[in-house]
């Protein structure tokens, strides 16, 4: 049920763009995506319904491929805020809950 | 912003005893949760509350616990006799309705077992 984040971590200059990648064994119903720093919650970032769409958050956006079960988000133009973990949480038809992928993290250096 | 409260933020408890942990949700928000985090690792599905009662629990979510919302404003999460293996960062999180936007988590209760 959990789904699987690739990379498991990255080391970005700032301005690198990343993608990170989050696939599922089940059909999905809705992708999140959030962040979390250190010592603090997860923060959602954006939620996309199946349906394929994309969809923008300052230069985050993030992708939603059905079909494939996938989903991958895009960072371009780093800056040093953008490290952290990056979790995507999934759910299904029916679930009133997510599950959440192993997590991605994120660091941004100079 | 509105946030989802939780208390306290670290609780130490000998192995045994029984820890209450407590949320306040977001007002208008119609679905709430329980993640734990232990630390370095994922976030765990515990349960979901809709409606004034459970709505999903994981297999985690085993006797020892329970939730309650004893006041339509508190969420709490009851551990009747923590183990060792019960210590992470317990996270209540809360969403207005399906689909239309993320969880508010809250700043999470460090919970240690000793």
């Amino acid at each position: 049920q959990q789904p699987v984040q690739s990379p498991q971590a990255v080391i970005l200059r700032e301005g690198e763009d990343a993608v990170i990648n989050c696939s599922s064994s089940k059909a999905l119903y809705s992708v999140h995506w959030y962040r979390q720093k250190h010592g603090e919650a997860p923060v959602f970032l954006m939620i996309l319904l199946k349906g394929g769409e994309q969809k923008g958050h300052e230069k985050i956006s993030a992708s939603f491929n059905e079909k494939k079960q996938q989903s991958s988000l895009y960072l371009t133009a780093s800056q040093l805020s953008y490290s952290g973990t990056y979790f995507c949480g999934t759910d299904w038809a029916g679930a009133n809950n997510l599950f959440f992928g192993t997590g991605t993290r994120l660091t941004v250096i100079p | 912003e509105p946030e989802v409260t939780q208390t306290p933020s670290h609780q130490v408890t000998q192995m045994g005893q029984e820890v209450i942990l407590r949320c306040v949700p977001i007002s208008n928000h119609l679905y709430f949760y329980w993640y734990r985090q232990i630390l370095g690792q994922k976030v765990e599905f515990l349960v979901s509350f809709y409606n004034n009662e459970i709505s999903e629990k994981s297999e985690i979510f085993d006797d020892q616990f329970s939730v309650e919302r004893p006041d339509g404003s508190n969420f709490t999460l009851k551990i009747r006799s923590t183990k060792l293996e019960d210590s992470a960062m317990y996270f209540c999180a809360s969403m207005r309705e399906q689909g239309a936007g993320g969880y508010t988590f809250g700043s999470g209760t460090r919970l240690t077992v000793v």
